[in-house]
């Protein structure tokens, strides 16, 4: 079984729809979580941390459910920009430091 | 600027050479990792440090060696015992510690082998 699972898609949905990705993890002593964007053969760049309390920054609404072991990430009022595809990053902190630990990622496409 | 750079930005690579991955930080991050991505697919670890003078496997270490002499540099080397190492290979580092820690990436380098 594999530590972080996203579900790949590709999601294909319009401008102006709202889109939600879910993101498991198996490690109950992960400590901090993350939402990474990556385009097309480019680096990943951070999108958001994900806190206990979720957070928000203008379009897109993070969650985190610890008991249930999974995160969110709520992108609203979609733009031909957001397409890309979605790393959700879990980091466990243990004897060894710090572990980041990657899902396959989730693609975006948004259409006209 | 504080960064991550990684060089080269592309590297063809003859069947049975040995090629070094460069990266380098001036952040002063303790952990530094280095990935591979095969085409539509997502990170796979293949090494990572956390301090110097130590390093550990990832999920894929086989054909690959890295070292971690200083802070700031921690080369990936591909060998010839990579069967299959055309990829896309990312760079990261982080702090450690018991904190909300983020990765920062370096842009990557594209090994093909010819």
């Amino acid at each position: 079984r594999k530590e972080v699972e996203q579900d790949p898609g590709p999601f294909n949905v319009p401008e102006g729809a709202t889109v939600a990705f879910n993101c498991t993890y198996s490690n109950s002593a992960s400590q901090s979580f993350f939402w990474y964007r990556q385009d097309c053969r480019k680096e990943p760049k951070l999108l958001m941390s994900v806190y206990s309390s979720g957070n928000e920054d203008g379009r897109f609404t993070a969650q985190l459910n610890r008991a249930s072991q999974y995160i969110s990430l709520l992108i609203r009022d979609s733009k031909l920009s957001d397409s890309a595809t979605y790393l959700c990053v879990v980091n466990e902190v243990g004897n060894a430091g710090n572990m980041l630990t990657f899902g396959g990622g989730t693609r975006l496409m948004v259409k006209p | 600027d504080g960064g991550i750079t990684q060089s080269p930005k592309y590297l063809f690579r003859k069947e049975g050479q040995n090629v070094t991955l460069s990266c380098e930080q001036n952040l002063n991050h303790d952990a530094m990792y280095w990935y591979r991505q095969d085409p539509g697919q997502g990170l796979r670890l293949i090494y990572y440090s956390q301090i110097v003078n130590d390093f550990q496997k990832g999920d894929i270490a086989e054909g690959y060696s890295v070292s971690r002499e200083k802070k700031e540099s921690f080369p990936l080397t591909v060998t010839s015992a990579q069967k299959n190492p055309t990829a896309f290979y990312l760079c990261a580092s982080s702090i450690t510690g018991w904190t909300n820690t983020e990765a920062f990436f370096g842009q990557g380098t594209r090994l093909t082998v010819v």
